[in-house]
């Protein structure tokens, strides 16, 4: 059964660091995984889509990792700003029916 | 273009009660789903739609039904609601299914349900 685990489940930095957010999967067999941005009291946002071919995606100042070896794939956020204070969920994709998310990472960014 | 959206955004059932959550999406998708989303369990499939008059399971279809008549509607249905089913609703669509390359999900706003 495919597990997403998304470590830590809140973290708290200063305003114009890097860093990195992580999601880990149990089964490696997936077709793709997706990044999300949730605000509070709203929907999902999509950051980034990773296909199973592809290492990485770039989006401005995101950029997304994806080892299906290991299990892991990573957000990085470059500078970071209080307005990616938001929560990140990570969704892997193996099949039609199982669209599994993680519990997400609560991001708070420090001015 | 409005993309996905969900009616109601509130709404407060008593045990019992049956009521009807309607997504609309105007991105002519193929694919629509239906998640709920608790405190720290993430977002879990409840039903999805490959296509204008078809519906499968989830993860957790139990006490819920769905109806996809129009291309561009997916109800989800609560017959006889509970308290376990409170929760928040998103709606979801992508162009093609999960297993293909352009699968983007884009989601709704939710509709946040209270079953006393």
């Amino acid at each position: 059964k495919q597990e997403v685990t998304q470590i830590p489940a809140a973290l708290s930095v200063p305003e114009g660091e890097n860093l990195v957010l992580n999601c880990s999967f149990t089964d490696s067999a997936i077709y793709n995984l997706q990044w999300f941005r949730q605000d509070p009291g709203k929907g999902l946002t999509s950051l980034l889509l990773i296909q199973s071919s592809q290492r990485e995606q770039t989006s401005g100042r995101l950029n997304a990792s994806l080892d299906k070896s290991s299990g892991r794939s990573t957000l990085y956020i470059a500078a970071s700003q209080p307005g990616d204070s938001a929560t990140y969920l990570c969704a892997v994709y193996s099949s039609a029916s199982k669209i599994i998310f993680g519990s997400g990472t609560r991001l708070s960014i420090r001015p | 273009n409005a993309g996905v959206t969900q009616t109601p955004k509130f709404r407060v059932l008593k045990t019992g009660q049956s009521m009807t959550l309607l997504c609309a999406q105007d991105m002519n998708h193929e694919y629509m789903y239906w998640y709920r989303q608790d405190p720290g369990m993430g977002l879990r499939l409840i039903h999805y739609s490959v296509g204008e008059g078809t519906t499968a399971k989830g993860e957790v279809p139990d006490g819920y039904n769905v109806s996809r008549l129009k291309k561009q509607n997916f109800l989800l249905g609560l017959e006889s609601a509970a308290p376990s089913q409170t929760s928040v609703y998103f709606c979801a669509s992508s162009r093609q299914g999960a297993t293909l390359s352009y699968n983007e999900q884009f989601f709704g706003p939710g509709t946040r349900l209270t079953v006393l």
